[in-house]
């Protein structure tokens, strides 16, 4: 079945450092979607990548889909305390497929 | 306007035992997704309900049952309890069965 695995799984940053986590499916993918979930709370959609290289930015939070729709990236720039939490991408699969599946998540921390 | 409620917030459970879990979809949407979260790992999917009807899967045995009504809320059940069912319950609700997900705050389970 369709896999989704992200990088890092942990990752500390002073705050005011840049943080990136990436993503990859096994399978081509139709979109994919990032979310964000604080310690103790539940996934926030955060944005939709549709389109081969598409980028897309949020203040601080820049996505990118690949080209071949098999991978995808989240990139924040100077992060802030307010930007803990863990990251997820979810894709569909490109076969008609609606199911969402959820990435492995990376696990944020700022060092104050 | 109010979100995705869950209920009950939490729920402690011994093995073999069967339970319910409640999930009312956000205002305007059709579409419910129940996901299982384990403590410190992605959501994954069990199934989602569209017009009352079961329309994708995830790998879950038949343990797992669910029903939509016609109001679009939603039930998750689960018979046969294990140690393994222990674990964060989240549904999500959308409107179309590909569109971007809003959760609820979700049901922790506890099975002793």
């Amino acid at each position: 079945g369709q896999q989704v695995m992200q990088i890092p799984q942990y990752q500390h940053v002073q705050e005011g450092e840049d943080f990136t986590t990436y993503c990859n499916s096994s399978t081509t993918l139709s979109n994919i979607q990032w979310y964000k979930q604080r310690p103790g709370g539940h996934p926030v959609f955060l944005i939709q990548l549709v389109k081969s290289g598409e980028v897309k930015k949020q203040k601080r939070l820049t996505f990118q889909f690949g080209e071949a729709k098999k991978n995808s990236s989240l990139h924040i720039t100077a992060t802030q305390t307010t930007d803990v939490g863990t990251y997820f991408c979810a894709g569909r699969a490109n076969f008609g497929n609606e199911k969402l599946t959820f990435g492995t998540g990376t696990r944020l921390t700022i060092i104050p | 306007d109010a979100g995705v409620t869950q209920s009950p917030t939490h729920l402690i459970k011994t093995r073999g035992q069967q339970v319910t879990l409640r999930c009312s979809p956000k205002s305007g949407h059709d579409t419910v997704s129940w996901y299982q979260q384990a403590l410190g790992q992605g959501p994954q999917f069990i199934f989602q309900y569209y017009e009352e009807e079961e329309r994708q899967r995830g790998n879950f045995p038949d343990r797992f049952s669910g029903h939509q009504f016609p109001n679009y809320s939603s039930e998750l059940n689960v018979n046969a309890l294990l140690l393994g069912d222990s674990a964060l319950y989240l549904c999500a609700s959308s409107w179309g069965t590909n569109e971007k997900l809003f959760f609820g705050s979700g049901t922790q389970l506890s099975v002793l």
